[in-house]
Order: C-alpha cells, then sequence, then structure tokens
C-alpha cells in the first residue's frame, strides 16, 4: 500500500509570515489536493492538482499558493500568516485517472498555530 | 447554506449498540464518500459509495440519490470506534472537488 506523508507535524509561525506546508504520496496518484479543517467548519478544499504542474483553485484559494513541480509532491504556502490562526490542513490524492470519481487517502496533517 | 448536512452532531453509544449516521445533501451528484477521522488523526476512506448498499464488517453505507441522502449504520457499537464520521458529496461538476459534511462525533463507552 501507499503512504501521504506531510511534513512538518506541527508548524508554529508569526504574524505576517511566509509558510511552506509539503506533501508526499508514493501511490502515484494523478490528483493532489490541500484541504483546511477548522474546528466548526468541517473541511474545505484550498487547491488541487490533476497533473504535475497543474494548479486548481479552491474553495478557500485567497492568501495560498500551491506548486507541483513533481506527480509525487505538492506544496502549500500560507502567504502571510493572520495572528491567532489555528487549523490543521490536510493533503490527499486520488486515482490514477485525474478524475475525483474514487476514493481519496489522506495524509495525518499539519497542525499550524500563529502567535 | 451547508450543501452537505449531516445528523445527529454528536452520538453517544453503550458498547454494543447500534447507530444511523445521515448525510443529506442540498445538490446534485455523482457520489458520496464516508470517511472516519479518530481525533488528532488522519482522515481513512471507509466507503466510496455512489449507490445502493455497501457493507464492510460492522457498517454498512447506503446511498439513495433520488433522495440525495447517504446512511451509515454501525452494528455492535464497539469503544474502538470513536471518532468522527464525515460524509462527502462529490459534484458532478468535478472541478468542484469534494464538499464535506460537518461529521458526526460517536463515543462509544463499555
Amino acid at each position: 500500500g501507499g503512504i501521504i506523508t506531510q511534513t512538518p507535524k506541527f508548524l508554529i509561525g508569526q504574524e505576517g509570515q511566509k509558510l511552506t506546508l509539503k506533501c508526499q504520496q508514493n501511490f502515484n496518484h494523478d490528483t493532489m489536493y490541500w484541504y483546511r479543517q477548522d474546528s466548526g467548519k468541517g473541511l474545505r478544499l484550498i487547491y488541487y492538482s490533476i497533473t504535475e504542474n497543474d494548479l486548481q483553485k479552491g474553495d478557500l484559494s485567497e492568501g495560498y499558493d500551491a506548486s507541483r513541480e513533481k506527480k509525487s509532491s505538492f506544496s502549500l504556502t500560507v502567504t502571510s500568516a493572520q495572528k491567532n490562526e489555528m487549523a490543521v490542513f490536510l493533503c490527499a490524492s486520488s486515482g490514477t485517472g485525474g478524475f475525483f470519481n474514487e476514493r481519496l487517502f489522506f495524509g495525518h496533517g499539519t497542525k499550524l498555530s500563529v502567535l | 447554506g451547508q450543501q452537505v448536512q449531516q445528523s445527529p452532531a454528536s452520538l453517544v453509544l453503550q458498547e454494543g449498540e447500534n447507530a444511523e449516521l445521515q448525510c443529506n445533501f442540498s445538490t446534485s451528484l455523482n457520489s458520496m464518500q464516508w470517511f472516519y477521522q479518530r481525533p488528532g488523526g488522519s482522515l481513512v476512506s471507509l466507503f466510496y459509495n455512489p449507490s445502493g448498499t455497501k457493507h464492510s464488517g460492522r457498517l454498512t453505507s447506503t446511498t439513495v440519490i433520488k433522495e440525495r441522502r447517504s446512511s451509515l449504520h454501525i452494528s455492535s457499537s464497539q469503544t474502538t470506534d470513536s471518532g468522527t464520521y464525515l460524509c462527502a458529496l462529490e459534484r458532478h461538476n468535478y472541478a468542484q472537488g469534494l464538499t464535506f459534511g460537518l461529521g458526526t462525533r460517536v463515543s462509544v463507552f463499555p
């Protein structure tokens, strides 16, 4: 079986900082996603990518950049961390057909706290 | 408003009891997926269920597309079933990705 590895597991930043989260998958999946999970708001899609070098904005893309330089990796950048921000960022991947109609596999998440 | 509504928001069970979790959606869909999340843990896919009924151990998922609902049945609950169960809607316009419900938090006590 495959695995999705997110680094770091915990990220503490300061207001205004640019912060980068990384995700690696060895499923050989085409499609990768970044979700944000906030208490009481569920998961919201930030960015997704259906193949190497492709980027698609989700519902919550403002304030974020993403990069898919290799099929196996997908990184997310918080362009300017907001004070007291606290959330979990989840990376996921699916399928080899580039479509969403398959099971989604998730990493363990990166917990972000902004001082 | 919320396109995917889950009920109940939370559920407390005694070990051995059965439970039914509901997911209702306000838009048309391609498919539903059910996920399980342990506190502080990753999401694990339980079912990819376009329609009909699927079984996995003590879990059963039933999706009725024309009624815009899906359910997850847990039979003979165990303490290890505790966690949050999330359903996610796959939109017809796949470019819109998955839309998640807020989840049902299940607590099973011995």
